[in-house]
């Protein structure tokens, strides 16, 4: 079965610090990498896909992906308040249309 | 442009009653995708449906039924509701699998079955 690992959290993080958040998958096979957002009662909103090894970069967001170590990270420069909430790692496999979710990593960023 | 559209957002339920849950998109997705979050166990689907015209079973699909009426719309179907099926319901849909698997969610449905 395919899983994939997150720290549930809460991982606190004074405002305008670095926040780092990991996922770790199963399934070596995997080719899509996704994060999403999703703040206390409302739904999962995208923030990064990332396919290739490496680093991506999006304003204050980079997502980081190492297939060899079966890892993928994300983090998010300059903190704010409003970044305050639960961070999913989700991993497809090539051409599936099954997102394996991980359980989430929630943030708090202290004032 | 609405994007995903979930029908009811709220619903109360007594154990053995039916109900349908509604999903349609307006982002010509050819894709859609129904989940249940559950509090310490993170996002698992239920069933998807790559195209029109086709439904596959997901991760949790006993006691649940689909219906892809058309290219716009997913209808999730609990013929028999029990209390471990109280859960936030999300439909979802993406244009492709594979790296075209990015997925746009509904606002949700919260379902309690008493």
């Amino acid at each position: 079965q395919k899983e994939v690992e997150q720290n549930s959290g809460p991982l606190s993080v004074p405002e305008g610090a670095i926040a780092s958040l990991n996922c770790t998958y199963s399934d070596r096979v995997s080719q899509s990498f996704f994060w999403y957002r999703q703040y206390s009662g409302k739904s999962p909103e995208l923030i990064m896909s990332i396919y290739s090894n490496g680093d991506k970069e999006d304003g204050r967001f980079t997502a980081q992906l190492n297939k060899a170590s079966q890892y993928v990270s994300l983090l998010i420069r300059d903190s704010q308040p409003s970044d305050s909430a639960t961070y999913l790692c989700a991993v497809n496999g090539a051409g599936s249309y099954q997102l394996t979710f991980g359980k989430g990593t929630k943030l708090s960023v202290i004032p | 442009n609405a994007g995903v559209t979930q029908t009811p957002k709220f619903q109360v339920l007594k154990t053995g009653q039916s109900m349908t849950l509604q999903c349609a998109q307006d982002m010509n997705h050819n894709s859609m995708y129904w989940y249940r979050q559950d509090p310490g166990m993170g996002l698992r689907l239920i069933y998807y449906s790559a195209s029109e015209g086709t439904t596959d079973k997901g991760e949790v699909p006993n006691g649940y039924n689909v219906s892809r009426l058309n290219k716009r719309e997913f209808s999730l179907r609990l013929e028999s509701a029990a209390p471990s099926q109280t859960s936030v319901y999300f439909c979802a849909s993406s244009d492709a699998g594979g790296q075209g698997n990015i997925q746009y969610f509904g606002a949700g449905t919260r379902l309690s079955v008493l």
